[in-house]
């Protein structure tokens, strides 16, 4: 199974700052690459497909990067709606696996 | 809209059954595969299986393999998601999830999620 490892597991930030969070994957896994956003005891939200790709309605304010083993989502500017934890996936092979996610809070 | 609403989650106990439902609407069901994924605070999230779309493919976790079967019915909408011989470590959140393609093979994310169902497995 491919092993998908986040850091950090979680982090403090401000209103408007610029976050980054980390996957890496046990092996490559080409760009198949997918990133959740996750509120408390609500269902996940797809953010980014194909590592880099914004899904429908998605806002810009969220990037993705990377290919092979080491991917990256960056939040340009925090807002409120955005304190959440973040998970990356890999869809290159079954089983699925997820990252063990990112608490994002407010500092 | 794309909505996924899953159903049949409960309090069972050990060694017994449960089956989940997911209503689909809002697309075109017979061209999306769909996934089973579950939650525990534990173990965070945990895939558990996918269906192509027109179920000719299926693959299983080997945490489930053998207990859990997934299937589906394109005709009414519907994903379901046979459990037995439930065990503790079968309890989570489970959630309901399109493939964003048809789920032949790997290579679509997940787009949409259910808002999921609770499943407890105690004595």
């Amino acid at each position: 199974d491919i092993q998908m490892t986040q850091s950090p597991s979680s982090l403090s930030a401000s209103v408007g700052d610029r976050v980054t969070i980390t996957c890496r994957a046990s092996q490559g896994i080409g760009s198949y690459l997918a990133w959740f956003q996750q509120k408390p005891g609500k269902a996940p939200k797809s953010l980014i497909f194909a590592a880099s790709s914004l899904q429908s309605g998605v806002s810009s304010k969220f990037s993705g990067s990377g290919s092979g083993t080491d991917f990256t989502l960056t939040i340009s500017s925090l807002q409120p709606e955005d304190f959440a934890t973040y998970y990356c996936q890999q869809y290159y092979s079954y089983p699925l696996t997820f990252g063990g996610g990112t608490k994002v809070e407010i500092k | 809209q794309v909505q996924l609403v899953e159903s049949g989650g409960g309090v069972v106990q050990p060694g017994k059954s449960l089956r989940l439902s997911c209503a689909a609407s809002g697309f075109t069901l017979s061209s999306y595969g769909l996934h089973w994924v579950r939650q525990t605070p534990v173990k965070g999230l945990e895939w558990v299986a996918v269906i192509s779309n027109h179920g000719t493919i299926k693959f299983y976790a080997d945490s489930v393999k053998g207990r859990f079967t997934i299937s589906r019915d394109n005709s009414k909408n519907m994903l379901y998601l046979e459990m037995n011989s439930l065990r503790g470590e079968d309890t989570a959140v489970y959630y309901c999830a399109r493939c964003g393609g048809d789920c032949n093979s790997v290579s679509a994310a997940i787009d949409y999620w259910g808002q999921g169902t609770l499943v407890t497995v105690s004595s």
